[in-house]
């Protein structure tokens, strides 16, 4: 097993910038989600894919989007960037069913 | 949203001694799930219990889930310093998608 990589660590970007954030899925893993996880608060669902179909998204605005590709990996695109999207984005992956997600270290990002 | 609040906010201890973690939630869920997260890093699973479970042990964690009372304990049995972390609560899946709903976290600290 690989786990879930992502990409890059760390990032900053000026307000009204567009950020592109990658993710690798752990092998086997057919479902990814992401997470978005302010300061001092627990993650927040932003969406899931699953056989590169969207299957389900949290309370963010359309300027969050995602893709998944064949091979289950995933990106996250934010634009149009607000200074309250400051917070660490997680990415996980799971199999289909009742499971537990394996969580990549996740993307920084700090918008200034 | 948050869907739980874990109890408490934060926690000191010293090695040795049993840590306990609660949480609580609001709507009615299939499992619930156990996370630890270091230094604002990616999250890792500990353990997850299913809605018909009542408790579930994984070496020195043992979780109970009280679906009548809505709530959950965490228990770390001879704690170490290795264990100080955050360590939130999540429930899930909801409908047809794996999403989970995060508490709002309880940090341990472990004084050696």
């Amino acid at each position: 097993e690989t786990g879930v990589t992502q990409s890059p660590t760390h990032l900053i970007k000026t307000r009204g910038q567009q950020v592109t954030l990658r993710c690798s899925s752990q092998s086997g893993h057919n479902t990814v989600s992401w997470y978005q996880q302010a300061l001092g608060q627990g993650p927040q669902f932003i969406f899931q894919y699953y056989r590169e179909e969207e299957n389900g998204r949290g309370n963010f605005p359309p300027r969050f989007s995602g893709l998944q590709f064949p091979n289950y990996s995933s990106e996250l695109n934010v634009n149009a960037l607000e200074l309250d999207d400051s917070a660490l984005y997680l990415c996980a992956s799971s199999p289909v069913g009742d499971y537990g997600y394996t969580f990549g270290s996740g993307t920084r990002l700090t918008v200034v | 949203s948050q869907q739980g609040e874990e109890d408490p906010q934060a926690l000191s201890i010293q090695e040795g001694e049993n840590a306990t973690m609660n949480c609580s939630y609001k709507t009615s869920i299939n499992n619930l799930q156990w996370y630890r997260q270091n230094s604002g890093r990616g999250l890792v699973h500990l353990i997850l219990i299913r809605s018909n479970e009542r408790e579930k042990h994984s070496g020195r964690l043992r979780v109970t889930l009280d679906t009548s009372k809505k709530s959950s304990s965490l228990l770390i049995t001879a704690s170490r310093a290795a264990d100080t972390a955050s360590y939130f609560c999540a429930t899930g899946p909801y409908g047809a998608t794996n999403k989970l709903i995060f508490g709002t976290g309880t940090l341990l600290a472990v004084q050696p």
